[in-house]
C-alpha cells in the first residue's frame, strides 16, 4: 500500500536536547511538506522541499532543520533553539507539477517536552 | 496578507444539514481544498474547488466564489462519525512557494444523536 509513515506517534524531549522526526513516502511525490498544528490554529508550514537536495523555509523555520538527501525521505529536526516545541506535527507530500493535486498527510507525531 | 477565516466551532444534530464557511484574502490563489481532521489523526481529503460553482460528490458538496473570496462546504444526512474538525485551504497562485496551501483554524464539528 503506497502511503506516508511518520514516526514515532509519540515523542519527548529534554530540554536542551534536539529531536529528529522521521517522514517516509512511497508515493513517488516529488514534493514534501512539514506542517505544525497547534490546538485551535490551523496548519502552519515549517519547511518544503521540490526536488531532492533542496529546501525551502516556510513561514516558522526558525529552531527546525531539514533535509532531502532521498525522494522518499524528509526528515524533520527540532533543536534546542525552538523554545516551545510541544504541538502535533503532520508531514504531507504531493505531485508538485500537478497544481490540483491535494496534499496526502501521514498520521503525525505529538511532540511533547518533559 | 494571507487569511482565511472558518468558525470555530458548529453543532448540529444528526441526519440534519450543516454548512461550514470559509473566506480567503490571498495574494493569488490556485484552487481550495477542504479536509476532515479527526483528533490526532491525518486531514483526508475531501474537496477541490478551482473555478466558480458547486462540486458535489456524495453527502458532502463544496461551493466557490472566486470574487466574493468565499467558499462553504455542506454536509448533508449528518452521521455521527461526522463529527471531526474541517479545514479550509488556499493554494497560493506562486509556484516558487511550492504551490504550498494556506489553512484556516479549522472549524470543529459536533453532531449530537
Amino acid at each position: 500500500d503506497g502511503g506516508i509513515t511518520q514516526s514515532p506517534k509519540y515523542l519527548f524531549r529534554k530540554e536542551g536536547q534536539n529531536v529528529t522526526l522521521s517522514c517516509e513516502q512511497n508515493l513517488n511525490h516529488d514534493a514534501m511538506y512539514w506542517y505544525r498544528q497547534d490546538p485551535g490554529q490551523g496548519l502552519r508550514l515549517i519547511y518544503y522541499s521540490q526536488i531532492v537536495n533542496d529546501f525551502q523555509k516556510g513561514d516558522i523555520a526558525e529552531g527546525y532543520s531539514v533535509s532531502r538527501e532521498k525522494k522518499e525521505s524528509f526528515p524533520l529536526t527540532v533543536t534546542s533553539a525552538q523554545k516551545n516545541p510541544t504541538a502535533f506535527y503532520l508531514c504531507a507530500s504531493r505531485i508538485y507539477w500537478d497544481a490540483t493535486s491535494t496534499l496526502f498527510f501521514g498520521s503525525g507525531t505529538q511532540l511533547s517536552v518533559l | 496578507g494571507q487569511n482565511i477565516d472558518q468558525p470555530t466551532e458548529m453543532t448540529a444534530t444528526e441526519g440534519a444539514i450543516v454548512q461550514i464557511n470559509c473566506t480567503y484574502q490571498t495574494s493569488g490563489f490556485n484552487g481550495l481544498f477542504w479536509y476532515q481532521q479527526h483528533a490526532g489523526e491525518a486531514p483526508t481529503f475531501l474537496s477541490y474547488n478551482v473555478l466558480d460553482g458547486l462540486e458535489e460528490k456524495g453527502r458532502f458538496s463544496s461551493f466557490l466564489s472566486r470574487s466574493k473570496g468565499y467558499s462553504y462546504l455542506l454536509l448533508k444526512e449528518l452521521q455521527m462519525k461526522d463529527s471531526a474538525s474541517y479545514l479550509c485551504a488556499v493554494r497560493d497562485q506562486n509556484y516558487n512557494q511550492g504551490g504550498k496551501l494556506i489553512f484556516g483554524q479549522g472549524t470543529e464539528l459536533s453532531v449530537k444523536p
